[in-house]
């Protein structure tokens, strides 16, 4: 089973529609992430948690917000989605004294018409 | 904010034929990180590098940290068609929060 799981995979939705992106993890670390990937800009950082009581804006967090529901969840809702919210999305893992080591889920294709 | 150039943006080669990529920044880093990302799935970690001026090795993948520690180089020798992908670089500064900066990506395309 793999460590960092993501749903829905795929999701086409309709602009102005509330929009929630699951991520689940069995590898017991404590960070989570969240990142969406454009073509051509690389992975660029939405929102960050260290431990439940944590969440941090990234650099492109306008349009999303996060709930870390236990140490092993964390969700990305988009409140009324966009059409440049259209993207894949990431969730990754990691934990210190590897906090450089990213594990990251299978992605989400989202698609905002 | 901190910038990671990647470059090439996308490479086709031969099977058997030997591949170079680097990444570039203004910024100095602590640690530089190349990722593996196949088609429908997230990154995978390939090679981490701690050290200005280390070379270091997984296989037939060389990565090293420049001496700069603005930049970093990854060798892929002898391609084979498993090494399609899109190659990442990232970059990590010390202190505070650890924030990973990624790079564009390298596109590989492999010829059989």
């Amino acid at each position: 089973d793999a460590d960092v799981t993501q749903t829905p995979r795929n999701r086409i939705t309709k602009t102005g529609k509330r929009i929630m992106l699951e991520c689940s993890q069995t590898k017991g670390h404590d960070r989570m992430y969240w990142y969406r990937q454009d073509p051509g800009l690389g992975l660029r950082l939405i929102y960050y948690s260290f431990d439940v009581k944590d969440i941090n804006k990234g650099e492109i967090s306008d349009g999303y917000s996060v709930s870390r529901q236990a140490q092993a969840k964390f969700s990305l809702s988009l409140e009324s989605a966009i059409p440049n919210q259209t993207a894949l999305y990431f969730c990754a893992t990691s934990d210190p004294p590897e906090a450089d080591t990213q594990y990251f889920g299978p992605g989400t294709r989202l698609t905002v018409l | 904010g901190q910038q990671l150039n990647q470059s090439p943006q996308s490479m086709f080669i031969q099977e058997g034929e030997d591949v170079s990529m680097n990444c570039t920044s203004s910024s100095i880093f602590n640690t530089w990180l190349w990722y593996k990302q196949d088609p429908g799935e997230g990154p995978v970690l390939l090679i981490a590098l701690y050290k200005a001026g280390e070379l270091t090795s997984n296989g037939r993948l060389t990565a090293q940290f420049g001496i700069t520690r603005k930049d970093s180089f990854l060798n892929i020798s002898a391609s084979i068609p498993s090494d399609v992908g899109i190659y990442f670089c990232a970059a990590i500064t010390s202190g505070g929060y650890q924030k990973v900066t990624f790079g564009t990506g390298t596109k590989l395309q492999v010829i059989p």
